[in-house]
């Protein structure tokens, strides 16, 4: 059974630092891209980061660019995003979510989601 | 303001048909698979559609999609209370090189 579990979030003051974490089993972790895909309360979905199962290749939200680093530890089974600079609008909860991977080739669509971990960023 | 465009509501009869436009541009939609995900009160967003009409294993294939040109479309037919949710639109974006949603489309079944 594939399992996807987040943890880290929790309330940081505006320009604060935090990292999330994605525990995952039941699939190949290495085998697969991961994303982290966050949404405000009573709001949309938002795509924030991608990397691949090899971490050679990142993507980056603009909103989240040069602020946000996300990497993985393959040995562990374990995304993470790392948060620095928080604002009031990266208040969210923070889901990850395994990338469909056919053939090498990402797809971009997510076949399994975590829980989620609520992140605010307040004063 | 999403990249993609989805009505925010839309609303059916019990037992009836409902379909949810979903629309882009060549960077993604007219480009790259559309998929689609339902996200019940509450709890994570759940794959529902992926590569435009596909369905993962254990979706009714009461569940839907399609796409042509730069829009998609997901439909639902006989529709059952527990349809209620927010559902979302996603494709990849090669001119922004991100996963793009739609802003999500919340279905009430009278």
């Amino acid at each position: 059974e594939v399992q996807l579990v987040e943890s880290g979030g929790g309330l940081v003051q505006p320009g604060g630092s935090l990292r999330l974490s994605c525990a995952v089993s039941g699939f190949t972790f290495s085998s697969y891209a991961m994303s982290w895909v966050r949404q405000p309360p009573g709001k949309g979905l938002e795509w924030v980061s991608l990397i691949s199962g090899s971490a050679y290749t990142t993507h980056y939200a603009d909103s989240v660019k040069g602020r946000f680093t996300i990497s993985r530890d393959n040995s562990k089974n374990t995304l993470y995003l790392q948060m620095n600079s928080l604002r009031a609008e990266d208040t969210a909860i923070y889901y990850c979510a395994k990338d469909r991977v056919v053939q090498g080739v990402i797809m971009h669509y997510f076949d399994y989601w975590g829980h989620g971990t609520l992140v605010t960023v307040s004063s | 303001q999403s990249v993609l465009t989805q009505p925010p509501s839309v609303s059916a009869a019990s037992g009836q048909k409902v379909t949810i436009s979903c629309s882009g541009s060549s960077s993604n939609i007219g480009n790259n698979y559309v998929s689609w995900y339902q996200q019940l009160p509450g709890t994570a967003p759940k794959l529902l559609i992926y590569e435009n009409n596909e369905r993962p294993s254990g979706i009714p294939d009461r569940f839907s999609g399609s796409k042509s040109g730069t829009s998609a479309t997901l439909g639902i037919t006989g529709l059952q209370t527990g349809d209620e949710a927010d559902y979302y639109c996603g494709s990849w974006d090669s001119s922004l090189s991100a996963v793009v949603f739609g802003g999500g489309t919340k279905l009430t079944v009278l």
